[in-house]
Parts: structure tokens; sequence; C-alpha cells
């Protein structure tokens, strides 16, 4: 089994659809990341965790509000999609040092 | 603040012919630094770490990277380059300022083609 999943893989919404992305990992890190990925801007943080009680904005968090359930378990929320919110999304986890990412979910707004 | 700078976008290669992709860092301190690889369809997979110590660090599938220091880089480089290696390649920084590697800055990435 994957040590990070993410569900769903793929989805496509409509305009001002709230949406939920999960994350979960059974690699035992107590860090986990939300990225997004365009063509040609690379990964950009959205929002990481060091613990459960501990949620910190990354360099584009407008728009995204997330939810550490448990440190197992880290969700990505889009409470009212917009279209330029079409991207590729990775979570991430680690215990400070590198960085391993789940597979991604492809979403759609249209 | 910290940044990376790969400045090849794409770069195409014969299979069986040496590589080397281009990563410039800044960052304010010593720097962790990481090369990633994604496949089309697939999350991104560590090829390897450098944080301290040997600046000529081994990594997964073949692949080495140089850290220098005067010159701010982290060049991957692969002997010899296999159709599978064709991906999409992503350098990242870290360190001390930023909670070790607790926050990373991804470059935007070096698409590779394979030619056979």
């Amino acid at each position: 089994d994957a040590d990070v999943t993410q569900t769903p893989r793929n989805r496509i919404t409509k305009t001002g659809k709230r949406i939920m992305l999960e994350c979960s990992q059974t690699k035992g890190h107590d860090r986990m990341y939300w990225y997004r990925q365009d063509p040609g801007l690379g990964l950009r943080l959205i929002y990481y965790s060091f613990d459960v009680k501990d949620i910190n904005k990354g360099e584009i968090s407008d728009g995204y509000s997330v939810s550490r359930q448990a440190q197992a378990k880290f969700s990505l929320s889009l409470e009212s999609a917009i279209p330029n919110q079409t991207a590729l999304y990775f979570c991430a986890t680690s215990r400070g040092g590198p960085q391993y990412f789940g597979p991604g979910t492809r979403l759609t707004v249209l | 603040a910290q940044s990376v700078t790969q400045p090849d976008i794409h770069i195409t290669v014969s299979e069986g012919a040496s590589l080397e992709l281009r990563c410039n860092y800044s960052y304010g301190a010593t720097p962790y630094l990481f090369w990633y690889v994604q496949s089309p369809g697939q999350g991104l997979q560590l090829l390897l770490k450098y944080f301290s110590g040997d600046t000529l660090v081994q990594g997964i599938k073949g692949f080495e990277a140089e850290f220098k220091r005067s010159q701010s880089s982290f060049n991957l480089r692969k002997p010899s380059v296999h159709w599978s290696d064709a991906a999409e390649y992503f350098c990242a920084v870290g360190g001390i300022l930023t909670g070790g590697g607790n926050k990373l800055t991804f470059g935007t990435g070096t698409q590779l083609k394979v030619e056979l």
C-alpha cells in the first residue's frame, strides 16, 4: 500500500461548489503539506501543519482552508471553487527532512 | 527569501548520452537541497538530498548531484540516460532558516525528453 494516499484522484466540479481533498499517510510523520502544481510554475505551498494543533499558511492560501483531523490525516477545502483553482494538488509528509509526496489530485473547476 | 532557478525548461538527450540538469539556489544559510522526479501522472519521487558533508551525493536510479557553494549550484547528473528517465525534474531548497527541511521552495522544473 502507498505511504501517502490522496482522494479523489480526479475531480471535476463547478464554480461556486465546495470541495474537499483528503490526504492520509502511514509513514508516521508529524508534518504534512498541501501544494498545487501549475504548468511552468512548479509547486507552490498552500498550507502546512507541523502537528495536529499547528496549522500555517503557505504562499498561496487565499481561497483554501485545511483541517488536520489526526496526525495521519490532512484535508484541503475549497469553500467556493473558481476556475483558476484548476490544478494538480499534492499532499506531502515529512519528519523535517525530505518530503514524501502522494500521487496527486487533478482538480478541474468549470 | 529563498529561491530556486532551473534555467532549462526543456532538455532533449539521446539514450546513452550523459545528462546534466542545472539548479541554482538562493538561501541565506547552509541549504538543504533536494532533487525530485515526476513521471507523467505520478507524484514526486525523491532522487537525492544534500544536508551536509560530502558535496557529491549519490541518489537512486544512477543519479548524482554536486553541491557547489561558491556557485550556489546543485546540478544533477547521470552518465548514461535511459529512455525511462524521461520525466520532469524539480530542484528544491530548504534549511535552518525555515525550520530545517520543514519548508521547501521548488524550482519550476526541467522537462527531460529522451530520444531513442
